[in-house]
């Protein structure tokens, strides 16, 4: 498996409460990404990262923040948490592949389970 | 933009009998295309991916997906069902937007293997 680790695994927290998690990756992987995961819309991307300090945003930025101060680190902060946002995170990485312009697959973490009241 | 549509949310199939899930894709060209799997509680894994090498792609637990450019479909197939096979499925293409790249799921099918 690839050397994915997300913190903390559960959470729960009140509404109006910043909230941090936390990817590490030891593949030295260039692209890091966070999604959340609800029922009947699959996974959804939050932001991402394609180099220290170098993020994006995903089609489901707004509340969310990120930061990426090494290249192993990837943090997915609500800087002030809602009942909306209780979902399932999940962190993915990914690097370039051998070809021009190719990608390799996502390898994901096992998720980070957020409860907001 | 690059899409990708799988075609029943749900699926359910006898132990030991074929199993098929669609996946059809929208992509101005060659795209790359993956299957994951996602078992109960659990991170998505890597089932398989197409990236022009061969239309028949072979994955891991014996599934397969054939690329027909021609239909615009990336179907994952297994002849026989486990019951170990029971999970979600997503189809997955890469999206490309002003040099920007993202991985774009499908909504997923749930595949339920009875006894």
């Amino acid at each position: 498996d690839a050397g994915i680790t997300q913190s903390p695994r559960h959470k729960v927290t009140e509404t109006g409460t910043p909230v941090t998690l936390r990817c590490h990756q030891t593949e030295n992987h260039r692209y890091m990404y966070w999604y959340r995961q609800d029922p009947g819309h699959g996974l959804r991307l939050i932001h991402y990262s394609y180099g220290v300090k170098d993020t994006d945003k995903g089609e489901v930025s707004d509340g969310y923040s990120v930061s990426r101060s090494k290249t192993e680190d990837f943090l997915l902060t609500l800087e002030s948490a809602t009942s909306s946002q209780t979902s399932v995170y999940f962190c993915a990485i990914s690097d370039l592949g051998q070809g021009f312009l190719e990608h390799n697959e996502q390898f994901f973490g096992p998720g980070t389970r957020l409860t907001v009241l | 933009a690059q899409s990708v549509t799988q075609l029943d949310s749900h699926v359910s199939v006898s132990e030991g009998t074929p199993v098929l899930l669609r996946c059809n894709y929208s992509s101005s060209y060659s795209p790359s295309l993956f299957w994951y799997v996602q078992h109960p509680n659990k991170g998505l894994q890597l089932l398989l991916k197409y990236t022009s090498a061969a239309t028949l792609v072979k994955g891991i637990n014996g599934f397969e997906a054939e690329f027909k450019k021609s239909e615009t479909s990336f179907h994952l197939t297994k002849p026989s069902a486990h019951m170990s096979d029971a999970a979600e499925y997503f189809c997955v293409v890469i999206s490309t937007t002003s040099g920007t790249y993202k991985y774009i799921f499908g909504t997923g099918t749930r595949l339920k293997v009875l006894a």
